[in-house]
């Protein structure tokens, strides 16, 4: 069982918008920032969101993140069908003195 | 550009040793710290453990303390991760990840190796 929580799945038609939550606890997300990954299937992930918000050089800006308290938002706007994938958060965690992740959301273009 | 290049699958019987590398190119590989990430078969990702080139500094989270070792050869820009003894249950994909942010909380790893899978299987 992961530490941070996320729905198993999502889903959502061309051109919609689509967020996934990640919810933690103060000794993670509560504490500092969250960052997010895209794992296209058979692939390794890459780093899509970082310090909550930040997208790396080459995201679009359909991508954007937020975090409220021990939550962490990912949203898709515009969605398109090579946005199918899974999406991981992280935090770093200092229960653990180490990172953690979410279980990952699958997200399904329909 | 930045890369990191890991080496190919293994399938190992249990009780086998096995080392599995990850070299990194387009930066100064020194002075980045190189972490390693489990994943379990349709299972999300898992932090195990983390180095620091320039000085093999090395951090572990608990559960792989003592199951793995962490290494590195700075003169091939190569970081390593070995098992003494193989089980059943280490069959996963393991990647590398460079450390791109200047501390590690509210860090995180922005340059991702391929991923090596490890088939343990008597």
């Amino acid at each position: 069982q992961s530490v941070l929580t996320q729905p198993p799945s999502a889903s959502g038609t061309p051109g919609q918008r689509v967020t996934i939550s990640c919810f933690g606890s103060s000794s993670n997300i509560g504490s500092t920032d969250v960052n997010w990954y895209q794992q296209l299937p058979g692939t390794a992930p890459k780093l899509l969101i970082y310090s909550n918000s930040l997208r790396p050089s080459g995201v679009p800006d359909r991508f954007s993140g937020s975090k409220s308290g021990t939550s962490g938002f990912l949203v898709i706007s515009g969605l398109q069908s090579e946005d199918e994938a899974d999406y991981s958060c992280t935090a770093w965690d200092d229960s653990l003195d180490g990172w953690v992740f979410g279980g990952g959301t699958k997200l399904t273009v329909l | 550009e930045v890369r990191l290049v890991q080496s190919g699958a293994e399938v190992r019987r249990p009780g086998e040793s096995l080392k599995i590398s990850c070299k990194g190119s387009g930066y100064n590989f020194d002075a980045y710290w190189i972490g390693w990430v489990r994943q379990m078969p349709g299972k999300g990702l898992e932090w195990m453990g983390i180095i620091y080139p320039d000085n093999s500094d090395t951090r572990y989270r608990p559960s792989f303390r003592g199951q793995v070792v962490i290494s590195v050869d700075r003169s091939v820009t190569t970081a390593y991760m070995q098992w003494s003894s193989l089980e059943a249950s280490d069959t996963a994909i393991y990647y590398c990840a460079r450390f791109g942010a200047p501390s590690f909380r509210g860090g995180y790893f922005d340059f991702w190796g391929q991923g090596t899978l490890v088939t343990v299987s008597s």
